[in-house]
This record gives structure tokens, sequence and C-alpha cells, in this order.
């Protein structure tokens, strides 16, 4: 089952721009994770929120949690080309090991 | 420092037919994941191990085998191939899980086609 689910599924924005895409979970979390994955490649990590936390920035990244509303969102600021990727947010499964993974949110930068 | 490294990249299999993935990390770490991506599925977690000589089932375990036996390599093995098992097989490993978990470091992807 799916813990996380991004939205929007797909997203394409001109180079520059801001992009913005949210993750919304069922249960309770201690963290809640966000990964970038490059076609045909493996998930890269990019931030980790504790569930004590509301935001937290990594250079041009900043996440948000709302525990209150079980979501989050990833923003990119000024985006590059590289940045065109699908991005994932992931939770720990509940009661067991791993991560639960959504379906992720493809963005697309335009030049 | 490699990090965590799979092989083999990509491999076509018939129904029926067995295989190993290799999964390999430096980086000391306890805990070792095996997920599968399809279209539009997401990651979904096959089995995972909490240290050396401990395996246990994730989320989609059926018609896969699992073995730590040094601390180092995960391996995952299908006994008899099925045209389901077409995907994108990722191995990863953390320092630490659970409730606790830590960032996940994946390898680069085996490819996996079964005719």
């Amino acid at each position: 089952s799916q813990q996380g689910e991004e939205d929007p599924q797909a997203l394409s924005i001109q180079e520059g721009e801001n992009a913005t895409m949210n993750c919304s979970y069922k249960t309770s979390i201690n963290n809640l994770q966000w990964y970038r994955q490059n076609s045909g490649r493996g998930l890269v990590h990019l931030i980790l929120i504790r569930s004590n936390e509301r935001e937290k920035h990594s250079g041009r990244l900043r996440v948000t949690l709302d525990t209150s509303k079980k979501s989050s969102s990833l923003l990119i600021t000024a985006s590059r080309a590289a940045d065109t990727a699908s991005y994932f947010c992931a939770t720990v499964r509940g009661g067991a090991d791993g991560l639960t993974f959504g379906k992720g949110t493809h963005l697309i930068i335009q030049p | 420092n490699a990090g965590v490294t799979q092989t083999p990249k990509f491999r076509v299999l018939k129904t029926g037919q067995s295989m190993t993935l290799l999964c390999a990390q430096d980086m000391n770490h306890e805990y070792m994941y095996w997920y599968r991506q399809d279209p539009g599925m997401g990651l979904r977690l096959i089995h995972y191990s909490v240290g050396e000589g401990t395996t246990a089932k994730g989320e989609v375990p059926d018609g896969y085998n699992v073995s730590r036996l040094k601390k180092q390599n995960f391996l995952l093995g299908l006994e008899s191939a099925a045209p389901s098992q077409t995907s994108v097989y990722f191995c990863a490993s953390s320092s630490r899980g659970g409730q606790l978990q830590e960032t996940q470091y994946f390898g680069p992807g085996t490819r996996l086609l079964v005719l």
C-alpha cells in the first residue's frame, strides 16, 4: 500500500521558476524523506525532516512538514535543467522496517 | 568509497529460470533492503535485513528469497522467474532502520526482463 502520495504527478516549468510538489501520508510518522531519481538511475536522498520540525532547507531546496494535515511540500527555487527528474516522498512503514514511497512527481524543466 | 553497487545491471531471463542479484555496500551499514520499481507504482519493498544473518519480508516478498551471509552483501534470488517479475530492482542500505529510519543509500538498479 502507498503511504505517501505526491501531487502533482507531473509538472513542467520554465528554467528559473520555482517548483513545488506536495506529499500526503496516512499514518503518524517519525520522519519524512524526499528523494530524487534521474531517468534510469537510482534514488538520491535530498532531505530528511523529522516530525518535530516544520521546515528544513538544503541549498535551493525547502521542505515543510505539517503533521496535523499529514502533508509535506518540497520547493525547488530557481530551477535548472539538471533538476529534471522524478521526486519521491517516503515514510517509514508502519510497524515494520523499510520505507514506503509514493508514485512520485515527474518534474520537467524547460530551457 | 563506492557506496552501494549492484550486479548485474541488466538481465534477460526466460520464464522458469533462476538468478541471483547481488548488492554490496562499503559503508558498514547494518540495514539493507531490496525494492522493485514498476512503471507508475513507485518503489515497493521486497525483503530487508537488519543485520548480518537476518532477513525479513517486506510488502511484496512472494517469489523471492534473500540471504545476508556477510554484512556488506545482500543477495536477492528468483527461484523460478515469472513475467510478473519484470521490473527494475534497487538495493539500498542505511545505518539505522525501523521507526528511527535514517537516509537510505541506493544502488544504480538492475533491469530484469522475464520473457
